[in-house]
């Protein structure tokens, strides 16, 4: 079945520091993938998405390319701050309209950058 | 982006006992919504899809007895967790969206329960 395989943290970084959250899936088709943060006492929101290969979702600074021949999609942010302290949450779906519906997640990821 | 109001955010009740946790879409009409729950160590998995005036609809394995789920406006949804036990502590999380196929969904901040 289809699946999301998210690197185990909490991952702890000062800040500046370079920012790597490992995400690879398995997948029957062509899934979308997406990126989400949740801060402190709030929603999950979203941070970033692609939906097909070769394509890079960005926001706020932060990178992930879609990569079919590894099956993965990486976070990167070459330059963390305080305020990015949070849970990521890794996720797929096989809708092909690329929307958020009914996702399949990773275990979420915590992130602490100390300043 | 829209904004969704899960409450309560934490809740600690006896083992036996019902609870009820709302979902809001604050600033649009959500005409489905979503249920997770993830338990520790363990990824989000989703509980039931909610269609405003309809009954939901239960994911595989997923007791509809025990988790009601009622749809009854454009912006409430709700979740009681029936004669919860300690297994049912979690973390619940439901999202709200509306609209056509390219339409995004919007999360609440989730509620944590602790059965004892």
């Amino acid at each position: 079945g289809n699946s999301v395989t998210q690197m185990e943290g909490p991952v702890t970084l000062s800040e500046e520091a370079f920012l790597t959250i490992n995400c690879t899936y398995t997948a029957t088709g062509y899934p979308s993938l997406f990126w989400y943060v949740q801060y402190p006492g709030e929603g999950l929101q979203l941070l970033l998405k692609a939906t097909k290969a070769d394509d890079k979702g960005s926001n706020k600074g932060f990178e992930a390319t879609y990569r079919k021949e590894t099956t993965s999609f990486h976070l990167e942010k070459g330059s963390v701050q305080v305020s990015d302290s949070a849970v990521y949450f890794c996720a797929l779906n096989m809708d092909n309209a690329g929307n958020n519906r009914k996702l399949i997640w990773g275990l979420g990821t915590s992130l602490a950058v100390n300043p | 982006g829209a904004v969704v109001s899960q409450h309560p955010s934490r809740v600690i009740c006896k083992s036996g006992t019902s609870v009820k946790i709302e979902c809001r879409s604050l600033d649009f009409q959500a005409t489905t919504m979503f249920w997770y729950r993830q338990f520790p160590k363990k990824s989000l998995m989703l509980m039931a899809t909610s269609n405003e005036g309809s009954k939901a609809t239960y994911e595989q394995g997923v007791e509809k007895d025990k988790f009601l789920i009622n749809h009854a406006s454009l912006t409430l949804s709700t979740l009681t967790v029936t004669s919860a036990h300690p297994e049912d502590s979690s973390f619940y999380i439901c999202s709200a969206f509306f609209g056509g196929m390219n339409t995004e969904a919007f999360f609440g901040q989730g509620t944590r329960l602790t059965v004892v």
